[in-house]
């Protein structure tokens, strides 16, 4: 049973819009959630986290937003550029479990010209 | 800067061998891990291990065996080379209590493996 679910496989956004990807988890012990980048041939790279503290966190270009009633949390891109094409894994994690991350499918972000 | 290295980008072997993946890292991480990906299927957890000569099954370690003599290195083994172990192998690390951490896993760039 996922835990962590990414429900868009892939999504398409013109250059210089937002670009939402969505992310939906079922455990509410998840308290730490992150968002990876990753090009083809490499591997993932961290990008951004939240703490289930927090409704939002921002760097740069990308916010994340967190909402812990409804267990959906957001990755926004605003503007998007080309080099954002890769895939996005949306994560969680138990601080006081096993401290492993639990990783979504992706979602295939296309930036188009 | 931090890293975690892969030996090999690009691997062909034949069914029926047996292969080795390798994986070290230079951080003095705790635990590391393997995964592959797949169109998909996402990332899936193999094996990982939070000391030295320690290990724990996955998700999917059907096929699959690891060793870690050393702290900095982790290597994957698939006993029996199959087809349908054709995939992106990616190996963690992370220090001690990760999931506390702001950036989880460090990633290695990944071994492309083809069994044919």
């Amino acid at each position: 049973d996922q835990q962590v679910k990414q429900n868009s496989p892939s999504l398409s956004v013109q250059e210089g819009r937002i670009s939402i990807l969505n992310c939906d988890y079922t455990n509410s012990m998840f308290d730490y959630f992150l968002w990876y980048k990753k090009y083809p041939a490499e591997g993932p790279t961290f990008l951004i986290s939240i703490s289930s503290i927090k409704d939002k966190n921002e760097d740069g270009r990308f916010t994340v937003f967190l909402n812990k009633s409804a267990k959906h949390l957001s990755l926004h891109i605003v503007p998007s550029q080309p080099g954002d094409s890769a895939v996005y894994f949306c994560a969680a994690s138990d601080v006081g479990g096993d401290d492993k991350i639990i990783f979504g499918k992706g979602t295939r972000l296309h930036i188009l010209p | 800067d931090v890293k975690v290295t892969q030996s090999s980008r690009y691997l062909v072997k034949r069914t029926g061998e047996k292969v080795f993946l390798e994986c070290v890292q230079d951080m003095d991480h705790e635990n590391m891990f393997w995964y592959r990906q797949d169109p998909g299927l996402g990332l899936r957890l193999i094996y990982f291990s939070y000391d030295v000569k320690m290990k724990e099954k996955g998700d999917i370690p059907e096929g699959y065996s690891v060793s870690r003599e050393k702290k900095e290195r982790f290597s994957l083994i698939l006993e029996s080379a199959s087809t349908n172990q054709t995939s992106m192998y990616l190996c963690a690390s992370s220090p001690a209590e990760s999931t506390s951490s702001s950036y989880g896993y460090t990633f290695g760039s990944g071994t492309r493996l083809t069994v044919v």
